[in-house]
């Protein structure tokens, strides 16, 4: 089981307020690293697959960046809304196998 | 609507008894896959069939068995064998095994508990 790593493991935001974390993953045989959003009692919904060193990928205000050479993936939430209260997933998927190895996500809990 | 449907929402076992938790999906997907999770941990991989009537064991397949006789169902049986089956499952499918910038598409997934 590869080792992806995420952190905060959770935090909280006022709404309004902008916040971002990160995803950390082996920096060798890089093939995909996917995005999740996961709201209570609902199905984890996908958020972006990111393939190229330096993408950065856009849905409304939440927007994500890749680097594939240091193993790491940011996700930014701007202007934070009680809606987007979930938990982000982050997964690694390497050119050997092409499984997914997820992290224990980041639970984001936005207050009005 | 096109998705993935897990049954039961939640189910109980008993001592020595052998559980079956279905997942059916109409997207027309070659691949899927069932995950399980554990509080504080990532989803872990139990099994995945990259096409109909072909599984493999993912990472912790100990206590578990599925088949994939039909493209759009993936049912896992959660054996005796397994010493510590109470967690989340969750079934998840894709296009194709390879994935390439393509998502997994996941249900709504199954609660196992110990009586």
């Amino acid at each position: 089981i590869l080792n992806v790593e995420q952190s905060p493991q959770s935090l909280h935001v006022q709404e309004g307020d902008s916040t971002n974390f990160t995803c950390s993953f082996p920096s060798s045989n890089f093939y995909a690293l996917h995005w999740y959003r996961w709201e209570t009692a609902k199905s984890p919904e996908a958020l972006f697959v990111m393939t190229l060193n330096g993408d950065e990928k856009k849905k409304g205000q939440i927007s994500a960046t890749l680097n594939t050479k240091e193993g790491y993936s940011y996700l930014y939430i701007k202007g934070s809304q009680p809606e987007d209260s979930a938990t982000y997933l982050c997964a690694f998927s390497s050119s050997n196998d092409y499984k997914l190895s997820f992290g224990a996500g980041t639970t984001v809990t936005v207050r009005a | 609507d096109g998705g993935i449907t897990q049954s039961p929402k939640y189910l109980f076992r008993k001592e020595g008894q052998n559980v079956t938790l279905s997942c059916e999906q109409n997207l027309n997907h070659d691949a899927m896959y069932w995950y399980r999770q554990d509080p504080g941990q990532g989803l872990r991989l139990i099994y995945y069939s990259q096409i109909v009537n072909d599984f493999q064991k993912g990472d912790i397949a100990e206590g578990y068995s599925v088949s994939r006789e039909k493209k759009e169902s993936f049912p896992l049986t959660v054996t005796s064998a397994q010493k510590n089956p109470t967690a989340f499952y969750l079934c998840a499918s894709s296009i194709d095994w390879t994935g390439f910038n393509q998502p997994q598409h996941f249900g709504d997934g199954t609660r196992l508990s110990i009586l």
